[in-house]
């Protein structure tokens, strides 16, 4: 596997409630994404960066926050926790975003559960 | 943007036959598809993809097809073993400007049956 890991790996928290997720990778890839995965939706794009300080949207944005101030970290954050949020998230690396660089690498996930 | 369909959603066949899951997506811009398999409690991992420039591509017993003209592509797993059980996803990259995006079908759940 990558050098990609993910903090905490579980999560139990409550609504209302603000949230972090860790993205950390060993790397020194450019591109990092998250996604969420759920029971039938498969993998869902939220943000992605494609460098320090850059980042973009994906399909299903709202109510999540990134940040991205070193190569090796990417922070996805829930500023206040739904719900609808409790799900596995996924952050995912690559060298580059097209050619045999392509690949997408993922982490070990993060199951969160909002309560 | 980018719509992936994927089919079936689940797919159940006896140890040894064959396994073909298939994707349609909507922007013929795209040019890139990947295939991860997901097993239970991992993370998705890359076993094989394809570039638009190719019709088709084989790695031992996986194989992947790409018809550009009707947006479609296939996944087939030859001599299936209790291993391939699994969820496979397809995906689909528009590289158009500054979108590098992947976009997710929602996936194939195979079971194997020694």
């Amino acid at each position: 596997d990558a050098g990609i890991t993910q903090s905490p790996r579980h999560k139990v928290t409550e609504t209302g409630t603000p949230v972090t997720l860790r993205c950390h990778q060993t790397e020194n890839h450019r591109y990092m994404y998250w996604y969420r995965q759920d029971p039938g939706h498969g993998l869902r794009l939220i943000h992605y960066s494609y460098g320090v300080k850059d980042t973009d949207k994906g399909e299903v944005s709202d109510g999540y926050s990134v940040s991205r101030s070193k190569t090796e970290d990417f922070l996805l954050t829930l500023e206040s926790a739904t719900s609808s949020q409790t799900s596995v998230y996924f952050c995912a690396i690559s060298e580059s975003p097209s050619g045999r660089a392509a690949e997408q690498f993922f982490g070990p996930g993060t199951r969160l559960t909002v309560l | 943007g980018e719509n992936v369909e994927q089919h079936p959603s689940t797919l159940s066949v006896q140890e040894g036959d064959s396994a073909v899951i298939k994707c349609t997506y909507s922007d013929s811009a795209s040019n890139y598809f990947p295939w991860y398999k997901q097993e239970l409690g991992k993370r998705p991992q890359l076993i094989i993809d394809i570039r638009s420039n190719v019709g088709e591509k084989k790695d031992q017993r996986i194989a992947v097809t790409l018809n550009k003209t009707a947006k479609h592509f296939s996944l087939h797993i030859t001599e299936t073993q209790p291993e391939d059980s699994a969820v496979y996803f397809c995906a689909a990259r528009n590289s158009g400007g500054s979108n590098y995006k992947l976009t997710f079908g929602k996936g194939t759940l195979l079971t194997v049956n020694p």
